[in-house]
């Protein structure tokens, strides 16, 4: 699987975009980017998912490079809840385990 | 929808117990994942099982753990003679058969060894 890097930590505004960055250098063709976040004491909850395009579900938008090298989690507007550890997981398609990095802890602020 | 059940939420044994931690899956979903989150740390895969099989248990410890998912009933992993290294949180996680990446996890069991 490729290797992700992210940041440690970021700060956000309450009602700001939030810009989670996610590098995956060594990314291959085949290999899907996925983002989860896992509030304070729970489990972690899928947010969205892809391959080349960018997409958007109802949680945030997901913006992938033209080279798919690094790609950012948007979500729009950020409450006090969104703050979670964010972790950018790469994988080949039909295996099977999620292997999660450090992944970024994000706090957002009133 | 009821989403991913664990049970017990909280378990408390001393050492040289055994502890059995059971997760129902999402209804529909026939894939369950175990993984391991100790204090401070990210979340480690320990196994994947369908009904009846294990399919990877690569992440498994090769003594006193072990997991099963039968035909009826939940998910259980097991972890015989309980040392204080045990102590984490445990969560399982569900999915369907084609979408194994979008993993639905259960609120987790948080063991205490004593």
């Amino acid at each position: 699987d490729a290797k992700t890097t992210q940041p440690t930590s970021m700060d956000c505004a309450e009602g700001r975009a939030a810009n989670l960055p996610c590098n995956h250098s060594t990314i291959s063709g085949n290999e899907y980017v996925y983002w989860y976040r896992q509030i304070h004491s729970q489990g972690p909850q899928y947010i969205i998912h892809g391959l080349k395009n960018n997409e958007t579900n109802e949680m945030a938008s997901l913006i992938i490079t033209e080279d798919r090298k690094s790609s950012t989690l948007i979500l729009p507007h950020a409450t006090l809840r969104d703050t979670a550890v964010y972790y950018c997981i790469v994988r080949v398609e039909n295996t099977d385990k999620l292997i999660f990095g450090t992944g970024t802890r994000l706090q957002v602020f009133p | 929808n009821a989403g991913v059940m664990q049970n017990p939420r909280h378990l408390v044994r001393r050492r040289g117990q055994e502890a059995r931690l059971r997760c129902s899956p999402m209804k529909g979903h026939s894939h369950v994942y175990w993984y391991r989150q100790l204090p401070e740390e990210g979340l480690k895969f320990m196994v994947y099982l369908q009904k009846e099989n294990i399919i990877d248990e690569s992440g498994m410890p090769k003594e006193r753990f072990s997991a099963e998912f039968p035909k009826e009933g939940p998910s259980i992993l097991r972890i015989q003679q309980v040392v204080r290294g045990d102590s984490a949180a445990y969560f399982c996680a569900s999915s369907l058969r084609d979408r194994i990446y979008e993993q639905y996890f259960g609120p987790g069991t948080r063991l205490t060894v004593t």
